[in-house]
This record gives structure tokens, C-alpha cells and sequence, in this order.
């Protein structure tokens, strides 16, 4: 069945470090995938997408890029905020199939931003 | 509106006993998920609606659990004989359509534990 497979964590980093967060996928198909985020205490909220293959979603300074040859849609970040302090995840839904759509989420990852 | 609401926050019940969850969806919202979510993983698919009707249930989803969305509004999550393993966050999500742009709105969710 369908999967997502993320790096994982918890990760730690300083501010202004560089993130990245591995995502891969298996999946039968051309699924759309996105980056929902936790913040402490919230419910998940999406933080990007992307829809078709070679697509960069991009929001509050991350981007992800769909890469279908590799199946990986890894979120990236150049200088990261003690605000950017979260659990991240990668999922997947085929909007063009079935009719739930649901999403299929990764394990997630956690990420702490020190000052 | 303000959002997918769910209510209670938190739930402690002792094993054996039912419990019951509302949420209520964004309101012109159509479609309307459940997920579980246990400890260091992420969200898994449990039912969904599309208006009133039930138009899937995964697996997970065993014959203790009931959902039901009579208006096509709020739902209910039942679980009823409660079990050890049934400790969890319960989501609930909330779109329009099901196209690639949909974006799934959740609440903050229900943790239930059991005792």
C-alpha cells in the first residue's frame, strides 16, 4: 500500500541553521503531497504542497520540491527560528482516485530550534 | 468561523466503559475525517463523510468503533468497550471538494486515555 517514510528525529538545531528533513513515498500512481506542521499545544496545520511532479510548494520560508524520479519531497529551510519549533509531516492523497482522499501521513518529525 | 472544533480535550476513561467525541467542521465544509494518532506516529485514516454518509472506513476502524454525522454537520466518534490500546489523539479534519488544492483543516483533537 501506499507509504511515507520521513527522516527521523527529534532533530535539534541552532538559529539560523540550515534544515533539511528527508521525506520519501511509495505509492502506486501520482499522489499529491504536503508538509502539515504541529506547533505545541495546536492542532496540524498544512504548511505546503505540491501537486504534480517538478512543483516547489513554499510557505513561511520553507520549500519542498516534488521529485518523482526520486519519490522524496524533502523539506527544506535556509535559517530556521526558535519559532519554527515543531512536529513535522510529510503525507500523501490522491485527489484523483476514491473518494475519501484521505491522507497518508509519516511518523513525523520533531524539530527544536535552540537561540 | 474559527475553525474545526472538537470537544472534550482530553478524555480519561476506565477500561470497559464508552466514550463519545464531537467534532464540529468548518461549516461550509462537505467532507469530514477521522484519524487516530498514537504516540511518536503519525495520523492514521480512520473513517470519512461526505455529507451525512459514510462513504469509507479503514480497517482500523473495528465494530467497537461507531461515527455518525446525522445533519451532515458535527459528527460523533463512538468507541464503545474500551481497551488499553485504544488510548490515543483522535483527529478530526474538515474540507471542501477533493481536488489536488484541498486543503484538510484540522482540530486540535480528543486524547483519549484509558486506564
Amino acid at each position: 500500500g501506499d507509504s511515507v517514510t520521513q527522516m527521523e528525529g527529534p532533530v535539534t538545531l541552532s538559529e539560523e541553521a540550515f534544515l533539511t528533513i528527508n521525506c520519501t513515498y511509495t505509492a502506486t500512481g501520482y499522489p499529491s503531497l504536503f508538509w502539515y506542521v504541529q506547533y505545541p499545544g495546536e492542532g496540524l496545520q498544512l504548511l505546503l504542497k505540491a501537486t504534480k511532479a517538478d512543483d516547489k510548494g513554499s510557505n513561511k520560508g520553507f520549500e519542498a520540491t516534488y521529485r518523482k524520479e526520486t519519490t522524496s519531497f524533502h523539506l527544506e529551510k535556509g535559517s530556521v527560528q526558535v519559532s519554527d519549533s515543531a512536529v513535522y509531516f510529510c503525507a500523501l492523497s490522491f485527489p484523483f482516485s476514491g473518494s475519501a482522499r484521505q491522507l497518508t501521513f509519516g511518523s513525523g518529525t520533531q524539530l527544536t530550534v535552540l537561540p | 468561523d474559527t475553525g474545526v472544533s472538537q470537544d472534550p480535550r482530553h478524555k480519561i476513561t476506565k477500561r470497559g466503559q464508552n466514550v463519545t467525541f464531537r467534532c464540529d467542521p468548518i461549516s461550509e465544509h462537505n467532507r469530514l475525517y477521522w484519524y487516530r494518532q498514537t504516540l511518536g506516529q503519525g495520523p492514521e485514516f480512520l473513517t470519512y463523510f461526505q455529507n451525512e454518509a459514510q462513504l469509507e472506513k479503514s480497517r482500523l476502524l473495528s465494530d467497537r468503533f461507531s461515527a455518525e454525522r446525522p445533519k451532515g454537520s458535527f459528527s460523533t466518534l463512538e468507541i464503545q468497550r474500551t481497551e488499553q490500546g485504544d488510548s490515543a489523539m483522535y483527529l478530526c479534519a474538515s474540507s471542501t471538494g477533493g481536488g489536488p488544492d484541498t486543503e484538510a483543516f484540522f482540530g486540535q483533537g480528543t486524547r483519549l486515555t484509558v486506564v
